[in-house]
């Protein structure tokens, strides 16, 4: 099956720093999506983004199909935004299942 | 909040027994998804339905069932419990197959 890998696996950063997240995949995808999973174990929406690029206020991503990787950044970060980040993939042509990477543990200290 | 509900919020129970989880799509979603997030295995997709019909499974135990009903909420069924079925399980909901998918506050069931 599809490989997927985020790298770093965790990440300390100080309040107010920007950060840059990977994801790299295995094979072709039909969609992408980036998640934040917050200390109460929610998965929060992000992005979805099979292709390009697009922000949403301090955060932005990109993916590059061809190249196989996308990129979620997050600038002038916040306490807030302490938790897991997940990219996941859609590689299945019938769209019917979401493979997960590993995470990137991000600890914003204030 | 996502729109997808997912009851009861916490589960505690012993080994051997049955459990049944609930989830309720988003407004107009017609797939729904189960996933798996153990320490060990990630989060890792189970199973998924459309429109009432299973559409696609994943590393789902045979302990492991699940159905969607008319009124498109859906169940998965877990029994002969074990130790490390010990997981949170999230529901999600998509309007349909590829399209993008939201996700329940999750079931965290401890098998003691």
């Amino acid at each position: 099956g599809i490989q997927v890998e985020q790298s770093p696996p965790d990440l300390i950063l100080q309040e107010g720093a920007n950060s840059t997240l990977r994801c790299n995949f295995s094979d072709s995808v039909n969609n992408l999506q980036w998640f934040h999973q917050n200390p109460w174990g929610q998965l929060i929406n992000l992005f979805y983004i099979p292709s390009g690029t697009k922000q949403n206020g301090r955060l932005s991503a990109t993916t590059v199909a061809t190249e196989r990787y996308s990129l979620l950044y997050i600038s002038s970060s916040q306490t807030t935004d302490s938790g897991v980040y997940f990219c996941a993939v859609d590689h299945n042509n019938a769209g019917n299942m979401l493979t997960f990477g590993g995470g990137t543990r991000l600890m914003v200290k204030p | 909040d996502s729109g997808v509900t997912q009851t009861p919020k916490h589960l505690i129970t012993a080994t051997g027994q049955r459990v049944t989880l609930r989830c309720s799509p988003r407004s107009g979603d017609l797939s729904v998804y189960w996933y798996q997030q153990s320490l060990d295995q990630g989060l890792q997709f189970l199973i998924q339905y459309y429109n009432g019909e299973e559409r696609a499974k994943g590393n789902i135990l045979e302990r492991f069932s699940a159905q969607q009903f008319p009124d498109l909420h859906s169940e998965l069924n877990l029994s002969s419990l074990e130790l490390g079925d010990s997981a949170l399980y999230f529901c999600a909901s998509s309007l349909g197959p590829g399209n993008e998918q939201f996700f329940g506050p999750g079931t965290r069931l401890t098998v003691l």
